[in-house]
């Protein structure tokens, strides 16, 4: 079946500082992308998405690229803000399914 | 913002008693998701629905159940709360031929 993992976290950075949050999948067709995320005491959101190989996805400031080769979907940020604090999803749809898979999620706390 | 509100927001509830959660929308959108949301398994699938009283399981189903009599309302049910079950409940919705899904604010659920 399909599957979602991440890194574990939690991960904590400086302002001005560089985030990454690896993917990494496992499915049996080409799936679909994503990430979302949660900003605290709130319902998750789409920040991105990638629908096929070697697409990027970028929003706000991050970008993850889809890499069939690797079967990953890491997320980045050149310069966190404090207000990048939230916990980040990565997930995936396969084929015409609409269902999404999830991993764990990650949760980012930035200091000033 | 994508119309989506759930009720109750909070809930407390003893072990053995029956537990219903709404969600409900405004976007007239045909597939709606119940996920449980729990610390290191990030988003589960509980069940879904892809038009009124059409309704499938999803990976966490067991204990569950669901309605869909109208298009703008998702039911879930706990026929007997176990403390298992508590959790933070995420409705979500999508709507044909865009897999990006929307979601509810949330509903904490606590079974004593």
């Amino acid at each position: 079946g399909n599957s979602v993992t991440q890194m574990e976290g939690p991960v904590t950075l400086s302002e001005e500082a560089f985030l990454t949050i690896n993917c990494t999948y496992t499915a049996t067709g080409y799936p679909s992308l994503f990430w979302y995320v949660q900003y605290p005491g709130e319902g998750l959101q789409l920040l991105l998405k990638a629908t096929k190989a070697d697409d990027k996805g970028s929003n706000k400031g991050f970008e993850a690229t889809y890499r069939k080769e690797t079967t990953s979907f890491h997320l980045e940020k050149g310069s966190v803000q404090v207000s990048d604090s939230a916990v980040y999803f990565c997930a995936l749809r396969e084929g015409n399914d609409y269902k999404l898979s999830f991993g764990a999620g990650t949760t980012v706390t930035v200091r000033a | 913002d994508a119309g989506i509100t759930q009720s109750p927001r909070h809930k407390v509830t003893e072990t053995g008693t029956p537990v219903t959660l709404r969600c409900h929308q405004t976007e007239n959108h045909r597939y709606m998701y119940w996920y449980r949301q729990d610390p290191g398994h990030g988003l589960r699938l509980i069940h879904y629905s892809y038009g009124v009283k059409d309704t499938d399981k999803g990976e966490v189903s067991d204990g569950y159940s669901v309605s869909r009599s109208k298009t703008e309302d998702f039911l879930l049910t706990l026929e007997s709360a176990t403390s298992s079950q508590t959790s933070v409940y995420f409705c979500a919705i999508s709507g044909t031929g865009s897999y990006e899904q929307y979601f509810g604010p949330g509903t904490r659920l606590t079974v004593t």
